[in-house]
């Protein structure tokens, strides 16, 4: 069976420090994989997508980054934290139509 | 462009009742997908249910069922005799077209199932 992991589940971190978040997904091969971000209010903001190793579609400018470095892992990025990237981060793999997510990251930017 | 609207921002019911949470979408896509998620206390959305745009049959699995209505598009989600376990945080999405499969939230709602 898939499963998919996010790590760190929690983080605090000062404005202008830089992010790493991890995404891995395991009992698959070739899923799409997303970022999304859940802001307090509770919409979900598709922020990145990746159809291939390499392969990274951004929805919307930001200052947040993604990367694809192998095929079941999938890394979410910043130089320089903005407090408004405070939020819940969610990733999620999909390979036919349902989209199945991790447990989540959540990120307190201070 | 597409979007989702689930015009309930909260809900709340007492044990036992039934409840119907709306969802109304809006794509040019011919074909396309409708999903169902919840969100309970934790975070983790929980995948409930997909529909594509050719079966309009309706859906029963348990205590839940779905009314998907293409000439009006919607798609209703019934909780049938609720539970307090069911307080969750519901949200409805539709894919975009495309092997990306991106999907567009609706704004969720906000369930409460009271004892």
């Amino acid at each position: 069976s898939q499963t998919i992991h996010q790590w760190p589940a929690t983080l605090v971190q000062p404005v202008g420090s830089p992010l790493s978040l991890e995404c891995t997904v395991e009992g698959t091969s070739n899923p799409n994989l997303y970022w999304y971000r859940q802001a307090a209010g509770r919409g979900l903001q598709l922020l990145f997508y990746s159809v291939g190793i390499g392969q990274i579609s951004s929805e919307v400018p930001q200052n947040l980054s993604a990367s694809r470095p192998q095929d079941r892992q999938f890394i979410l990025s910043s130089k320089k934290l903005l407090l408004s990237d405070s939020g819940f981060y969610l990733c999620a793999w999909s390979w036919e139509s349902e989209q199945y997510f991790g447990p989540g990251t959540r990120l307190t930017v201070t | 462009a597409q979007k989702v609207t689930q015009a309930q921002t909260e809900i709340s019911v007492v044990e036992k009742e039934d409840v119907t949470l709306d969802c109304v979408y809006e794509t040019r896509d011919t074909t396309y997908y409708l999903f169902w998620y919840k969100q309970p206390p934790s975070g983790e959305l929980v995948f409930l249910i997909r529909r594509n745009s050719f079966d309009e049959q309706n859906e029963i699995s348990g205590r839940y069922s779905w009314n998907f209505q293409k000439s009006t598009s919607s798609f209703n989600f019934t909780i049938t005799a609720s539970q307090v376990v069911d307080s969750a945080v519901y949200f409805c999405a539709l894919t975009r077209g495309g092997s990306a499969r991106q999907l567009t939230f609706g704004s969720g709602t906000q369930l409460t199932v009271l004892p």
